[in-house]
């Protein structure tokens, strides 16, 4: 079975902190992906990043990065110089290829960014 | 033009009625999906689809029926509506149901209130 932990359930920073979300998964397969997703006030869902188990790189994008370490089982997610429009709800997910493929999402922690 | 669409986005109804949710996506992708969120924001899927044929059905009551018309439309219509359906109910789409090319985009949500 695929779970997926955050155990951060709310966090509030001030404009221009850095922020880390944490995301802590569990599954049993070789091959698996992993996701982060945000959830701002007006309720959709917007996809942020993708990575593929077998690709333990670090990506930066802007001022959003994302560590993945398989040692630990975690792919924590980090905010720099954080802003007022970063306050929403950020989901990590898991999903294994195969023919029934399906994201397994962790609860959520909501980020509140006060200006 | 929004990639994958859904309406009605609020719907407030009373309990014991029939009601639709209509989901159509734009991005030519195989698979499509019904996900439900809680009030305490947990998400779930719910069913998916893949070229019309349904692939996943989550232990859903069957007053759940999702109907997939062609591959760009995955409709959700729920029979004797009760006060626990209130939920986000989010469709999306994934270029296929393998995982390995899984992204998977979604609507900007349907809010379903039954009073």
């Amino acid at each position: 079975a695929q779970k997926v932990t955050q155990a951060q359930t709310e966090i509030s920073v001030v404009e221009k902190e850095d922020v880390t979300l944490d995301c802590v998964y569990e599954t049993r397969d070789t091959t698996y992906y992993l996701f982060w997703y945000k959830q701002p006030p007006s309720g959709e869902l917007v996809f942020l990043i993708r990575r593929n188990s077998f690709d333990e790189q670090n990506e930066i994008s802007g001022r959003y990065s994302w560590n993945f370490q398989k040692s630990t089982s975690s792919f924590n997610f980090t905010i720099t110089a954080s802003q007022v429009v970063d306050s929403a709800v950020y989901f990590c997910a898991l999903s294994k290829p195969g023919a029934n493929s399906k994201l397994t999402f962790g609860k959520g922690i909501t980020l509140s960014v006060r200006p | 033009d929004t990639a994958v669409s859904q309406t009605p986005k609020y719907l407030v109804t009373q309990m014991g009625n029939d009601k639709s949710i209509k989901c159509e996506q734009n991005l030519g992708h195989d698979t499509m999906y019904w996900y439900k969120q809680d009030s305490k924001k947990f998400l779930k899927i719910m069913f998916s689809y893949n070229n019309k044929e349904l692939i996943i059905n989550e232990t859903v009551p069957n007053r759940f029926s999702p109907k997939s018309p062609d591959k760009a439309h995955l409709n959700l219509h729920i029979n004797s509506l009760e006060l626990g359906d209130s939920a986000v109910y989010f469709c999306a789409s994934s270029q296929d149901s393998t995982g390995v090319r899984n992204t998977i985009y979604f609507g900007e949500g349907s809010w379903l209130t039954v009073v």
